[in-house]
């Protein structure tokens, strides 16, 4: 079946590291591919997003690349600062001829930045 | 930018009530969905709508919950006899329709039976 898998957290990085949280899926034909970020007590927020192999999600500064020879799609920031402090779903839906999939979450990675 | 709306942010229930959990979607999106997160792990689908029905279900969607659009703006999920283990945060959301928009979510109702 459709699979999403994220390193475990948490995570801990201290202001301005680079971040790279891993994410790899299983799924059958093309999935679309999502980040969300979770800021605690809120619900869940559109982070990027990637519709076939080889686009590019950005946003606010991450970024994620669809690599289908890798079934990867893993979340990078350059310079993370404190307010980044959140938890980060990998989620794919697939596209059944046109029609909109439900979303199948990886379990979340908690990013903590320190000061 | 339009918002998914839940209300209530918060309910305490008794063991073996009803609740109705409420969401307002963006009001041009046709597709309409239930999630959930029990406390610590993943968000997990529970359902799926579109055009006044029911389009998929996972296998946590037993007998006990049910959906309703009942007015056009309005989208209702309804558990008949709670548990204990239903106690989670659930998550509404929205899409506008085909292909891979990514989905808009409400900031959810913290539902805790007691």
């Amino acid at each position: 079946g459709n699979s999403v898998t994220q390193m475990e957290g948490p995570v801990t990085l201290s202001e301005e590291a680079f971040l790279t949280i891993n994410c790899t899926y299983t799924a059958t034909g093309y999935p679309s591919l999502f980040w969300y970020v979770q800021y605690p007590g809120e619900g869940l927020q559109l982070l990027l997003k990637a519709t076939k192999a080889d686009d590019k999600g950005s946003n606010k500064g991450f970024e994620a690349t669809y690599r289908k020879e890798t079934t990867s799609f893993h979340l990078e920031k350059g310079s993370v600062q404190v307010s980044d402090s959140a938890v980060y779903f990998c989620a794919l839906t697939k596209n059944y001829g046109g029609s909109q999939g439900n979303l199948i979450f990886g379990k979340g990675t908690k990013l903590s930045v320190k000061p | 930018e339009p918002e998914v709306t839940q209300t209530p942010s918060h309910q305490v229930t008794q063991m073996g009530q009803e609740v109705i959990l409420r969401c307002v979607p963006i009001s041009n999106h046709l597709y309409f969905y239930w999630y959930r997160q029990i406390l610590g792990q993943k968000v997990e689908f529970l359902v799926s709508f579109y055009n006044n029905e029911i389009s998929e279900k996972s296998e946590i969607f037993d007998d006990q919950f049910s959906v309703e659009r009942p007015d056009g703006s309005n989208f209702t999920l309804k558990i008949r006899s709670t548990k204990l283990e239903d106690s989670a945060m659930y998550f509404c959301a929205s899409t506008p329709g085909q292909g891979a928009y990514g989905y808009t979510f409400g900031s959810g109702t913290r539902l805790t039976v007691v």
